[in-house]
């Protein structure tokens, strides 16, 4: 079955910290791996995509690695700030069918704090 | 240019109601999505239309229509609402090469 976990479920950070949020996926065939930030009350906000040839990509102070053979990505947030609380959602473009399919995470609620 | 918009912010409605959730998109995407999204859980697809004049059933379609009204507007229609479609409702839009914007979402309440 095609599946994307992502952990921790939600983090507190203090303000100025560093954090890494995991994504592991099961999709098969693998097209894209996008992390997505969504605030509180709004649509998720794209902030990477990363084919299967990519391994890193930066959007600021936001670096998203990406492992193809163990099928695991992470997302790593430097010097947070508090405008970084939100969720992070990790989604996955792939599957069978030849329809366009997203699969996603859950997310991991992301709190910091003063 | 304003994205993809949602209207409404916020309904509730009673059991056996219906409505028409709205959905415009001013970036001349080909492809149109309706997702709700529950607590705990991923955004799961409604319908979807690849492009003006087609739809197709997502992961979790019972309950719901569709009308792909033209290029930039795609509805999505609770004909008799059930508690179980209480959810937040995302309408998002994409064309080849990008990706998704998502609309502010819907808050739907059916008591």
């Amino acid at each position: 079955k095609n599946q994307v976990e992502q952990s921790p479920q939600s983090l507190i950070i203090l303000e100025g910290k560093n954090c890494t949020l995991q994504c592991n996926y099961t999709v098969s065939p693998f097209s894209n791996l996008r992390w997505y930030k969504q605030d509180t009350g709004r649509g998720p906000v794209s902030l990477t995509i990363m084919t299967f040839s990519e391994n890193t990509k930066s959007n600021g102070r936001y670096t998203a690695t990406l492992d193809a053979d163990t099928k695991q990505s992470s997302l790593h947030i430097t010097a947070s700030q508090l405008s970084d609380s939100a969720s992070y959602i990790c989604v996955v473009r792939g599957g069978m069918d030849s329809s366009y399919k997203l699969i996603f995470g859950s997310g991991t609620r992301l709190l910091v704090r003063p | 240019n304003a994205g993809v918009t949602q209207t409404p912010k916020f309904q509730v409605l009673k059991t056996g109601q219906s409505m028409t959730l709205q959905c415009a998109q001013d970036m001349n995407h080909n492809s149109m999505y309706w997702y709700r999204q529950d607590p705990g859980m991923g955004l799961r697809l409604i319908y979807y239309s690849a492009s003006e004049g087609t739809t197709d059933k997502g992961e979790v379609p019972n309950g719901y229509n569709v009308s792909r009204l033209n290029k930039r507007e795609f509805s999505l229609r609770l004909e008799s609402a059930a508690p179980s479609q209480t959810s937040v409702y995302f309408c998002a839009s994409r064309s080849q090469g990008v990706s998704e914007g998502f609309g502010p979402g819907t808050r739907l309440t059916v008591t």
